[in-house]
């Protein structure tokens, strides 16, 4: 089963740049690797998806090294709206019965400061 | 296009009893996912559906069960509530059956369900 490691916290300010980085030692080959946003009393919101290198969207970026045991999301150019919980999530099946079960990272609290 | 909805928002239940939670997908959307969200263990995937079955099926016991309908609506349901069972309680909608080998693979969320076992 897929485990993610983040950062608990972050804190950084408005304007700059910040980046998020999550741990997935035991990726499978086939897994894709996602972000995503929530914020307080709602449910998450997707942000990004990718299996290797870089994909840009016009939210974020997502680096992603050639061995995929970790992934990156860059905020370019936060703002305070930016103040949110990011989670990681990579899946696989387990080792019998097949099931894909979705693994979420504790999630990275992200504060943007004026 | 209106989004995930998930009905009651927020439900007070006693030990002992059960409780029914109700997801409605994004209108053309087969696959729906529910989670368990609480401040200890985070984001837990319960199960997921799609076209009426459970494909997928995460670590929780039997008292956790769920179904959907035809017309991909779906519904949760806990038996024996337990104080641990206090959570919000997500329901996510995709166009296909989740897969971690799929790329696009979007799950859109609903607002969620804060369930309180007293």
């Amino acid at each position: 089963l897929a485990k993610t490691t983040q950062p608990i916290s972050m804190d950084s300010y408005e304007g700059q740049e910040v980046n998020i980085t999550c741990s997935h030692n035991n990726i499978a080959t086939n897994d894709y690797i996602t972000w995503y946003q929530q914020f307080p009393s709602q449910g998450p919101r997707f942000i990004i998806q990718g299996y290797k290198t870089k994909v840009t969207n016009e939210v974020a970026s997502l680096f992603i090294p050639a061995d995929r045991k970790s992934s990156t999301l860059s905020l370019p150019r936060v703002s305070l709206s930016d103040t949110a919980v990011y989670y990681c999530l990579v899946g696989g099946p387990l080792a019998s019965g097949g099931s894909y079960i979705p693994t979420f990272g504790r999630g990275t609290s992200l504060i943007v400061h004026p | 296009k209106a989004g995930v909805t998930q009905t009651p928002r927020y439900l007070i239940k006693t030990r002992g009893q059960q409780v029914t939670l109700s997801c409605s997908p994004i209108s053309g959307h087969r696959s729906v996912s529910w989670y368990q969200q609480t401040p200890g263990q985070g984001l837990q995937f319960l199960f997921e559906y799609f076209s009426e079955t459970q494909r997928n099926k995460g670590n929780f016991p039997g008292r956790f069960s769920g179904r959907q309908f035809s017309n991909s609506r779906s519904e949760m349901n806990v038996s024996t509530l337990e104080l641990g069972d206090s959570a919000l309680y997500l329901c996510a909608s995709s166009l296909s059956a989740l897969s971690p080998s799929k790329g696009k693979n979007e799950q859109f969320f609903g607002p969620g369900t804060r369930l309180t076992v007293l």
